[in-house]
């Protein structure tokens, strides 16, 4: 079955700063991978996804994610943070196996950024 | 933004009231999605849509039935509130078939506002 982790639910920077955001999952199949972000009040937007492609995924923002089946990760990096990037960010995994579209989300992470 | 609406956006009730939120779509997406979002938990799906009259259960479908009887339209139910089912709710929508397995919008989902409710 599969399943997706978020390493650290409060994730803290100085503006600036590296932002990484782990996520690593588990899956049957090969999967197809998504990250989101939700800004405080609001519902959740894309910001990028794997779908086999290419295993670095660039998306809005400046936001990256590699794709690394060895390790089964899908970590999210931005180089440089800044203080319209604190939101929560939500890993998913595709369930494409059984062609319902259906999505597992990770626990999320609160990224915070210091000024 | 994909056009996605979700009605009423604040709900206060008292357990044991009926309740129903509405979930519309302008994009023609055959896909439709509840989830509800609680702290340390992400999202967890309730139900799902993938046609009219066809909706089957997620993770979470305990005490909520849905409805879907046009494309644009997606109901979810609470029969009888308890507490435990405060929470956000969010819609979501996919053209998870349009594209195909291919590329294009495969699963993405796109997610309505949300509806807070609080049960007492």
């Amino acid at each position: 079955a599969q399943s997706v982790t978020q390493l650290g639910s409060h994730v803290s920077v100085s503006e600036g700063a590296l932002v990484l955001l782990r996520c690593n999952y588990s899956s049957s199949v090969p999967p197809y991978l998504f990250w989101y972000v939700q800004y405080p009040n609001q519902g959740l937007q894309l910001l990028l996804k794997y779908t086999s492609a290419a295993t670095l995924v660039k998306g809005i923002n400046g936001f990256e994610a590699e794709f690394k089946k060895s390790e089964t990760s899908f970590h999210l990096t931005k180089p440089s943070a800044h203080m319209s990037d604190a939101a929560e960010y939500f890993c998913a995994v595709s369930v494409g196996s059984s062609n319902t579209g259906k999505l597992i989300f990770g626990q999320g992470t609160t990224l915070q950024v210091k000024p | 933004d994909a056009g996605i609406t979700q009605s009423p956006r604040h709900k206060v009730t008292e357990t044991g009231t009926p309740v129903t939120l509405r979930c519309h779509q302008t994009e023609n997406h055959r896909y439709m999605y509840w989830y509800r979002q609680d702290p340390g938990h992400g999202l967890r799906l309730i139900h799902y849509s993938y046609g009219v009259k066809d909706t089957d259960k997620g993770e979470v479908s305990d005490g909520y039935s849905v409805s879907r009887s046009k494309t644009e339209d997606f109901l979810l139910t609470l029969e009888s509130a308890t507490s435990s089912q405060t929470s956000v709710y969010f819609c979501a929508i996919s053209d998870y078939l349009r594209g195909g397995l291919a590329g294009g919008g495969t699963d993405t989902q796109y997610f309505g506002p949300g509806t807070r409710l609080t049960v007492l």
